[in-house]
């Protein structure tokens, strides 16, 4: 299968600073990629559809002015969380779509905020 | 009604057990229909990929595709410790990527 690598793995951060995840397609070009974010034993929640050259969409209820969502190239997708508060720690997931068909995600970050 | 809805876990079975886990959708525009595993803190793996009606198998594994009751399965047979996980289905039509809530399975040895 595709592989998406994600990076960092895992971060902690201070309160009120900006913490950035990419999000890289290694070995296919995906347009489209999303940005998940995950509460222990809880689902997937979509945060923000990504596509490559546009802005990104956003869900109802995620402030896009503190996840910045930057899609520059057709291999590489970054999420910024921007004066993070401990309430933002959680575990990022990214996923990229192939060739518009199935989803391919990355390995997961978890962010701390202290 | 959620476009796409995943029959509640936990489930728990003990080893060598045929799981059946399901889910159904309300878009008959879904083309494209999968399943992924995710184990605790890992981002979820693909495990299956189909996009026609019927069934396709891979291993231990079986995916089903109802089209015409927008019903979709997945079938493990001789179950693992090893496979349990939160399993997600999902469908897509392009763009458009949707998940099940997951169901999580536990194989008991």
């Amino acid at each position: 299968g595709a592989v998406v690598s994600q990076h960092p793995s895992w971060v902690i951060c201070k309160s009120g600073t900006s913490v950035k995840i990419e999000c890289r397609s290694l070995d296919f070009q995906a347009t489209t990629m999303f940005w998940y974010r995950q509460f222990p034993k809880q689902s997937l929640m979509l945060m923000a559809t990504s596509n490559e050259g546009s802005k990104a969409t956003y869900e109802q209820g995620v402030e896009k002015d503190k996840f910045l969502i930057n899609h520059a190239s057709l291999t590489l997708s970054t999420l910024t969380v921007t004066s993070a508060h401990p309430e933002d720690s959680s575990f990022y997931i990214c996923s990229a779509l192939f060739k518009n068909t199935e989803a391919f995600f990355g390995q997961g970050t978890r962010l701390t905020v202290v | 009604q959620k476009e796409v809805e995943q029959d509640p876990g936990p489930l728990s079975v003990p080893e060598g057990a045929i799981v059946s886990l399901n889910c159904t959708y309300s878009n008959s525009a879904f083309q494209y229909f999968m399943w992924y595993r995710q184990y605790s803190r890992k981002g979820p793996e693909l495990l299956m990929y189909t996009y026609s009606s019927g069934n396709k198998e891979d291993g231990r594994f079986t995916a089903q595709v109802d089209k015409s009751s927008k019903y979709i399965s997945l079938f493990i047979r001789d179950s693992q410790p090893s496979d349990s996980a939160t399993y997600l289905c999902a469908m897509s039509r392009g763009q458009n990527f949707v998940f099940g809530p997951g169901t999580r399975l536990s194989v008991l040895p």
